[in-house]
C-alpha cells in the first residue's frame, strides 16, 4: 500500500470549515483513499473513501486531485467534538487482506 | 444498535497468566481483526479473519493467538502475556474485506 504523508497538527476555529491534506504521490491507480478518525483512544470510527471523484456524505467531503497523489477531507463546519486525530490511509480496495496501515496522523484542535 | 463490543474494556494482569479479550459484532459481519495501539507507534494490526475457521497473522502476531468458531465472535487469546504486551487493544469488522471498518471502544491491557 501506498504511504502517506500528514501534517502532524492543525487547529481550526468551531464553525470554520477543516481543510485536512493528504500527500500519497505513491498511490496506484487500483488504491482508494479512505480517512478515520480517533477521538482521544476511542476506536477509530471511519469518515469516508474515494477512488477518482470526490466524495460527500453526513460527516465530510473528500476531494482528491485530478493526478490522485493529494488529497483533502474537508469537515464543513467543525465543531468542538470534531477534535480528533484524523488517519489518511491508501489501500487496494476489496484486497483479501482488509488491513488498515495507520500512520501517525493529523492531530486536529477545535477551538471555541 | 449496530455495534463491536469488547470486554472486558480494562485489565490489568501479571505475567505469564493467560487471559483472553472477547470481540463480539451483531452485524454479521465476514471480516474480522484485531490491532493493538501503542504511543509513537500508531495502530498495528495483529490477527484478522476473514471468515469463519479462516484466520491469518497480521504485522505483529507473536504472542497472541485467535479463533474464529462462530462469526460473530473474535476472541483474542494471550497464552503467557509479558509486559511488552501492555498496550491498548481494538478489534474491528467489516462486511467484506474492503468496506469501512467499525472497531470496538478499546481494551487497556497492562501486565505486569
Amino acid at each position: 500500500d501506498a504511504k502517506t504523508t500528514q501534517p502532524t497538527s492543525m487547529d481550526c476555529a468551531e464553525g470554520r470549515a477543516a481543510n485536512l491534506p493528504c500527500n500519497h504521490s505513491t498511490i496506484s491507480g487500483n488504491e482508494y483513499v479512505y480517512w478515520y478518525r480517533q477521538i482521544h483512544s476511542q476506536g477509530p470510527q471511519y469518515i469516508i473513501h474515494g477512488l477518482k471523484n470526490n466524495e460527500t456524505n453526513e460527516m465530510a467531503s473528500l476531494i482528491i486531485t485530478e493526478d490522485r497523489k493529494s488529497s483533502t477531507l474537508i469537515l464543513p463546519h467543525a465543531t468542538l467534538r470534531d477534535t480528533a486525530v484524523y488517519y489518511c490511509i491508501v489501500r487496494v480496495g476489496g484486497d483479501s487482506w482488509g488491513k488498515l496501515q495507520f500512520g501517525a496522523g493529523t492531530q486536529v484542535v477545535v477551538t471555541p | 444498535e449496530a455495534q463491536v463490543t469488547q470486554n472486558p474494556r480494562y485489565l490489568i494482569t501479571v505475567t505469564g497468566k493467560k487471559l483472553t479479550v472477547t470481540c463480539s459484532q451483531n452485524m454479521n459481519h465476514e471480516y474480522m481483526s484485531w490491532y493493538r495501539q501503542d504511543p509513537g507507534l500508531g495502530l498495528r494490526q495483529i490477527y484478522y479473519s476473514m471468515n469463519v475457521e479462516v484466520t491469518d497473522k497480521g504485522d505483529v502476531p507473536e504472542g497472541y493467538k485467535v479463533s474464529r468458531k462462530e462469526k460473530r465472535n473474535f476472541p483474542l487469546i494471550l497464552e503467557s502475556p509479558s509486559p511488552n504486551q501492555t498496550s491498548l487493544y481494538f478489534c474491528a469488522s467489516s462486511l467484506l474485506t474492503g468496506d469501512e471498518q467499525y472497531f470496538g471502544p478499546g481494551t487497556r491491557l497492562t501486565v505486569t
